[in-house]
């Protein structure tokens, strides 16, 4: 069974600072890997998926990584803004199935 | 797009009673759905896949008596928590595959259930 770790669980960061989220999976036979975020009380927004076959996926501000025999992804953040604030959450999909193995979530926190 | 909705967005009840949660893909059919819950400073947990016409399958540990789970067309799923008692207090999520669609899952915004 996969299982997803992000470290730190918190992150604070000054308004403009680029900074790394990491995520970490056990089983490299993974079948994407997503990255979600969420805000507090409310449901996930999806951000960026990245398939086994690719290495990175990029949208505006934020690039993710994806390397399986390391079992690590990263998510990229230039120039972060205090709207960026949010729990970010990583998740492994699993080959041949389609349910997703979710990360803890790092909370980060952009200070004006 | 990909919309998906829930309702209530929250609910509180008292213990003992049932509470049915909707998830609903306004602008495309869904053949899978999934529900998930998410306690305090926990990971979302998957707890079934929903497939249209079919009966739900439930992750283990996850009580199907309890949690019953109705997939009746290709935009509706359906939770239903029965006999609801504080423990099940939590933020439940469903997400929704797109028929002949990437296996992208769409989430819905969430229901938040208190059970006093």
């Amino acid at each position: 069974k996969q299982e997803v770790t992000q470290i730190p669980a918190a992150l604070s960061v000054p308004e403009g600072e680029n900074l790394v989220l990491n995520c970490s999976f056990t089983d490299s036979a993974i079948y994407n890997l997503q990255w979600f975020r969420q805000d507090p009380g409310k449901g996930l927004t999806s951000l960026l998926l990245i398939q086994s076959s690719q290495r990175e996926q990029t949208s505006g501000r934020l690039n993710a990584s994806l390397d399986k025999s390391s079992g690590r992804s990263t998510l990229y953040i230039a120039a972060s803004q205090p709207g960026d604030s949010a729990t970010y959450l990583c998740a492994g999909g699993e080959t041949g199935a389609n349910n997703l193995f979710f990360g803890t979530g790092t909370r980060l926190t952009v200070i004006p | 797009g990909a919309v998906v909705s829930q309702h209530p967005s929250r609910v509180i009840c008292k213990s003992g009673t049932s509470v049915k949660i909707e998830c609903r893909s306004l602008d495309f059919q869904a053949t899978t759905m999934f529900w998930y819950r998410q306690f305090p400073k926990k990971s979302l947990m998957l707890m079934a896949t929903s497939n249209e016409g079919s009966k739900a399958t439930y992750e283990q540990g996850v009580e199907k008596d309890k949690f019953l789970i109705n997939h009746a067309s290709l935009t509706l799923s359906t939770l239903t928590v029965t006999s609801a008692h504080p423990e099940d207090s939590s933020f439940y999520i469903c997400s929704a595959i797109r028929a002949g669609g990437p296996d992208t899952q769409y989430f819905g915004p969430g229901t938040r259930l208190t059970v006093l």
